[in-house]
């Protein structure tokens, strides 16, 4: 059972390239979501989505977006990156049950320079 | 909005010793719950409990144990018997669950944690 899985693990990008984040799960998970990690900043809401077809943004939604057209993937796109945009980025998913746990991907490390 | 508050941005403890960690969250959710993961520096993220609002005890699992005050909105966390693999990062997270709810999961800033031999 592979859980989630994020790829790459990995990625330097210059200032104004695009990439896509990967995140896939085979939980059967409705909920979806990524997060960035920054030191001293914990763990912030980029996007969600509840289900396919349906996202929202979060805390800092600025610079990426995110589409689901499956339950199971939910990739994060970086339109122009900037160097404001290093930082680590976790995947995580869930049950739409309240008590759900969040189940995360092992991260992908970006940097932009 | 929600808020998670972690004061303590690093702590040490004993080998052995008990630790508490701090975590205190503004709402006005009625319907809401906490939850507290775990990241070694390998970096994965660790779910380790869960506490609901209107649970009536503590949670408890294993080592780890909630301290959950509601009056006081915290939910602390306290690891009986520290051992050396027990040094890692350590978050409190809450997601609401009142009517028009988003399955949200908002995380503290954390807390570093060092247990010393």
């Amino acid at each position: 059972n592979a859980g989630v899985t994020q790829t790459p693990k990995f990625q330097v990008l210059k200032t104004g390239q695009s990439m896509t984040l990967q995140c896939a799960q085979d939980m059967n998970h409705e909920y979806m979501s990524w997060y960035r990690q920054d030191p001293g900043m914990g763990l912030r809401l980029i996007h969600y989505s509840v289900g396919a077809g349906i996202t929202d943004q979060g805390e800092v939604p600025n610079g990426y977006n995110v589409s689901r057209s499956t339950t199971e993937d939910f990739p994060l796109r970086l339109l122009s990156a900037a160097p404001s945009q290093t930082s680590v980025y976790f995947c995580a998913s869930s049950y739409l049950q309240f008590n759900s746990p969040l189940h995360f991907g092992n991260g992908t490390r970006l940097t932009v320079t | 909005a929600q808020k998670i508050t972690q004061t303590q941005p690093g702590m040490f403890v004993q080998e052995k010793e008990a630790v508490t960690l701090d975590c205190t969250y503004d709402t006005s959710d009625p319907s809401y719950g906490l939850f507290w993961y775990k990241q070694p520096s390998s970096g994965e993220m660790i779910f380790l409990i869960y506490q609901g609002s209107y649970d009536q005890q503590n949670a408890t699992e294993g080592r780890y144990s909630l301290n959950f005050q509601k009056a006081r909105k915290s939910a602390n966390l306290v690891i009986s018997a520290s051992q050396l693999g027990d040094s890692a990062m350590y978050f409190c997270a809450m997601r609401e669950g009142g009517g028009g709810a988003t399955n949200k999961l908002i995380f503290g800033t954390g807390t570093l944690l060092a247990v010393q031999p």
